[in-house]
């Protein structure tokens, strides 16, 4: 079955505990976006990769890191977390061609930070 | 700077009914693509339709079809024959260059 996975899809942790939300999608697609989903803020893009090693900033970057060294995986690491980057995440990929296509999306993961 | 507006924070419809939702966007580009997605209680992310700019005739799939005004930005969603499984929030986006902009979403209850 196509699709792309979270994990972990819950998560509480406290201010400044490193921690990783993985990505993976088995479509072979080649763009891999990560998103924050906040009431009365609509989705926010974090960070995009167009490629294998290839990554570039959105609109919310600051305090997030990635990388992109499998073109399957595309990890969200928040190096020290703080309780303004409590939401709900999402991961997504798309295929690329000539145009934009469908992204897919994540189910999401929930994230805490006391 | 690229920007999605959704100016109706909540909607409702009778179940049959046909509902429009408003989205405008800005952006000085001019190659980009537009999208609604539709998020259940579920929270899954889900394609209702896509649109290319550089088309001028609107997309149409099943019950869902836009009205496209580019010179006015404006990228409305007509949900016909609403159904309850179309309750959700609903969100516009588009893209240009490599990056997602993405509206804060409208929440379309239908009421039986």
């Amino acid at each position: 079955e196509a699709q792309v996975t979270q994990n972990p899809r819950y998560l509480i942790t406290v201010t400044g505990k490193k921690l990783t939300v993985t990505c993976s999608q088995n479509m072979n697609h080649e763009y891999m976006s990560w998103y924050r989903q906040d009431p009365g803020l609509g989705l926010r893009q974090i960070y995009y990769s167009m490629n294998v090693e290839v990554t570039d900033k959105g609109d919310v970057p600051e305090g997030y890191k990635v990388s992109r060294k499998e073109k399957r995986n595309f990890p969200l690491i928040l190096e020290s977390p703080s309780p303004n980057q409590t939401s709900l995440y999402f991961c997504a990929s798309s295929l690329l061609g000539t145009g934009w296509n469908e992204q897919f999306f994540g189910p999401g993961t929930r994230l805490t930070v006391l | 700077a690229q920007t999605v507006t959704q100016s109706q924070p909540e909607m409702s419809v009778q179940e049959a009914e046909t509902v429009t939702l408003s989205c405008t966007y800005d952006t000085s580009e001019s190659n980009y693509y537009l999208f609604w997605y539709k998020q259940p209680p579920s929270r899954q992310m889900i394609l209702v339709i896509r649109q290319e700019a550089y088309k001028q005739q609107n997309a149409t799939e099943n019950r869902f079809s836009v009205n496209f005004q580019k010179a006015a930005k404006s990228f409305s969603l007509k949900i016909s024959d609403s159904q309850l499984g179309d309750t959700a929030m609903y969100f516009c986006a588009f893209v240009t260059g490599n990056q997602f902009y993405f509206g804060t979403g409208t929440s379309l209850t239908v009421i039986p």
